[in-house]
């Protein structure tokens, strides 16, 4: 079966460590992104990646950092410099970054800092 | 800047029609619209391009104002599954390719 998994569904973090979040995809999508949720808002744009090894900040970047060395993997690391990094984040991908096509979501992985 | 939605939320018996609105202040390329349920992933419904190509489910109707940069997706004959949150996203014609924009959310709740 193809699609998108993000692990783990809940994590919980102590503030001040650095944590990443998992994100796989064996649909053979050129683009992926992070999008940050918070209760009751819509979905907000931390990173994408249109290629493999290039990527672009998004709307909330600061406190973020992703990688993209291999087509299939696109983790996300929380640092301690985000300053409220409790949310549900949601990787997805899509056929191509160039426009027009639907976005595939993981499950999303429900962070919590305390 | 993020697009806006219309209403924020609605609540519709069973078969009732609403309509959900989406508006840019940028020129968009193009409009998507997801339905998420609650503690779930956004699910695709339909894509709207500018140039008037369309690309989604077949039961799904929407529309886009280019010259407006607004859309519409309606809900017709509404069902208990068409309960959940609607997210349009917009991909405008000034930013880099795949720099998505979601709107807030307009939640629907289909009553029996």
């Amino acid at each position: 079966d193809g699609g998108i998994t993000q692990s783990p569904k809940y994590l919980f973090r102590k503030e001040g460590q650095n944590v990443t979040l998992s994100c796989e995809q064996n649909l053979n999508h050129d683009a992926m992104y992070w999008y940050r949720q918070d209760p009751g808002q819509g979905l907000r744009l931390i990173y994408y990646s249109q290629i493999v090894n290039d990527f672009q900040k998004g709307d909330i970047a600061e406190g973020y950092s992703v990688s993209r060395e291999k087509k299939e993997s696109f983790p996300l690391t929380v640092t301690s410099a985000q300053k409220n990094p409790t949310a549900f984040y949601l990787c997805a991908s899509s056929i191509s970054g160039t426009g027009g096509y639907e976005q595939y979501f993981g499950p999303g992985t429900r962070l919590t800092v305390t | 800047q993020q697009p806006v939605q219309s209403p924020q939320a609605v609540i519709l018996r069973e078969g009732e029609d609403a309509v959900i609105n989406c508006s840019s202040s940028k020129a968009l390329y193009s409009v998507h619209w997801y339905r998420q349920k609650h503690g779930e992933a956004p699910v695709f419904l339909m894509i709207l391009l500018k140039g008037g190509e369309q690309k989604g489910h077949e039961k799904i109707s929407a529309s886009f104002n280019e010259k407006k940069q607004q859309s519409s997706l309606y809900l017709t004959a509404s069902q208990l599954s068409y309960s959940g949150t609607y997210f349009c996203g917009t991909e405008t014609a000034t930013d880099s390719w795949g720099k998505f924009q979601f709107g807030a959310g307009t939640q629907v709740v289909v009553t029996p």
